[in-house]
């Protein structure tokens, strides 16, 4: 049963618009929210977080938005570049977990389009 | 020059063979993980240390071993490599202190294929 579900494999998106990636999680236990960036044949880089005491966070053109009544996040880029063309990963973490109890979704390929 | 270093970046071998992989890091954190990931599935936790005299299992140990060799430095090993242990392996690190807040770092991965 997967705890952190990004249901959208794929998305492709035109320069200069909108990115909106989405994340759901299942475990209330969880309270703090991190994306990561991956090129291919690289590992994954941090991008940005969030702690569940606030709704959103940003830095640049990135935020994220937590929405915890309905348990679910999302990733704002604005606006899109070629080079945001990656897959993104959202991880969830409980406080306590010190960790190792981060769970990983499955990942979203992002398509810039020049 | 990385980080967090993975070695080797690439493999391929026969099953029933020992393999292990190795990965160091010049971050002097304390804190260590491996992940596996496979299409679908994300990345997930086979094993954890928090300092050469700590080693947890994560969720999926079966299968395999580690070793904390120091500080920098954590392996991986497969003590009879299987098909199903085709993946791509990433090693990571984190710091110790406000640990669940503190972000990870990755190698760049080790793809692994077991024939």
């Amino acid at each position: 049963d997967q705890q952190v579900k990004q249901n959208s494999p794929s998305l492709s998106v035109q320069e200069g618009r909108i990115s909106i990636l989405n994340c759901d999680y299942t475990n209330s236990m969880f309270d703090y929210f991190l994306w990561y960036k991956k090129y291919p044949a690289e590992g994954p880089t941090f991008l940005i977080s969030i702690s569940s005491i606030k709704d959103k966070n940003e830095d640049g053109r990135f935020t994220v938005f937590l929405n915890k009544s309905a348990k679910h996040l999302s990733l704002h880029i604005v606006p899109s570049q070629p080079g945001d063309s990656a897959v993104y990963f959202c991880a969830a973490t409980p406080l306590a977990g010190g960790g190792f109890k981060t769970i990983f979704g499955a990942g979203t390929r992002l398509f810039v389009k020049a | 020059d990385a980080d967090v270093t993975q070695t080797p970046r690439n493999r391929i071998t026969k099953t029933g063979k020992r393999i292990m992989l190795e990965c160091s890091q010049t971050k002097g954190h304390d804190r260590m993980y491996w992940y596996r990931q496979d299409p679908g599935l994300g990345l997930r936790l086979i094993y954890y240390s928090f300092d050469v005299k700590d080693i947890n299992k994560g969720e999926i140990s079966d299968g395999y071993s580690v070793s904390r060799q120091a500080q920098a430095k954590f392996s991986l090993s497969l003590e009879s490599a299987i098909p199903n242990q085709t993946a791509l392996y990433f090693c990571a690190t984190s710091e110790g202190t406000g640990a669940a807040n503190q972000p990870q770092h990755f190698g760049d991965g080790t793809r692994l294929s077991i024939l």
